[in-house]
């Protein structure tokens, strides 16, 4: 069955360190891609989504993700983090021709502190 | 903005009672959705719904029924409600006719459920 998998439950940074979060993914066809956050107190959000095309893709307030089709992973990337970065991140799968919904990853909790 | 707007934020409601969580959306989106949010397991997808009164199973659709009369709006019916259903209740909607594509989804800010 499809399936996603975010194996850091909850990731500590200073202010300035870099980001990487981890995204795997279990389905061997045409996917779609999404990170979304979810800041204190406030709904979902999409952060950035990858359908076709450069595997590289920009998202808002500086992040990134990198979809790996050979490693299933579309990992979240982000340079330099600040103290509003803390949030709740999750990774989200479209598998096409299996159950063709999103399917959501456990989150990833992000705290950044000064 | 598209606005997606459930009626509760706080709920709490007594083992056996029945609950209804209301959802509306006003971007006249087709799909729309209602997911629970527990700590350590994610999102995961109780029921869906693409179009007026059609529904969807999700993944955990037992103990739930829904309701969707009209296009803006989708009820999440608990009818008896239990301890183990206690979580966060979020609504979201999106605009492509089917699932495929483009599932940017918009959420509401949630109905945290307490059951006693």
């Amino acid at each position: 069955a499809q399936s996603v998998s975010q194996h850091n439950h909850h990731v500590i940074l200073s202010e300035a360190a870099s980001l990487e979060l981890g995204c795997n993914y279990s389905y061997g066809g045409t996917v779609n891609l999404f990170w979304y956050v979810q800041y204190p107190g406030q709904h979902l959000q999409l952060l950035l989504k990858y359908f076709s095309g450069d595997p590289l893709v920009k998202g808002i307030k500086g992040f990134e993700a990198e979809f790996i089709k050979s490693k299933f992973s579309f990992n979240l990337r982000k340079p330099s983090v600040q103290w509003s970065d803390t949030a709740e991140y999750f990774c989200a799968v479209t598998a096409f021709g299996n159950t063709d919904k999103l399917i959501f990853g456990t989150g990833t909790r992000l705290q950044v502190f000064p | 903005d598209v606005k997606v707007t459930q009626s509760s934020r706080y709920l709490v409601k007594r083992t056996g009672e029945k609950v209804f969580l209301e959802c509306v959306q006003d971007m006249d989106h087709e799909n729309m959705f209602w997911y629970r949010q527990d700590p350590g397991l994610g999102l995961r997808l109780i029921y869906f719904s693409y179009d007026v009164k059609m529904k969807e199973k999700g993944d955990i659709p037992e103990g739930y029924s829904v309701s969707r009369e009209k296009k803006e709006r989708f009820s999440l019916i608990l009818e008896s409600a239990s301890t183990n259903q206690t979580s966060m209740y979020l609504c979201a909607s999106s605009f492509e006719g089917g699932l495929l594509g483009n599932e940017k989804l918009f959420f509401g800010s949630g109905t945290q459920l307490s059951v006693l």
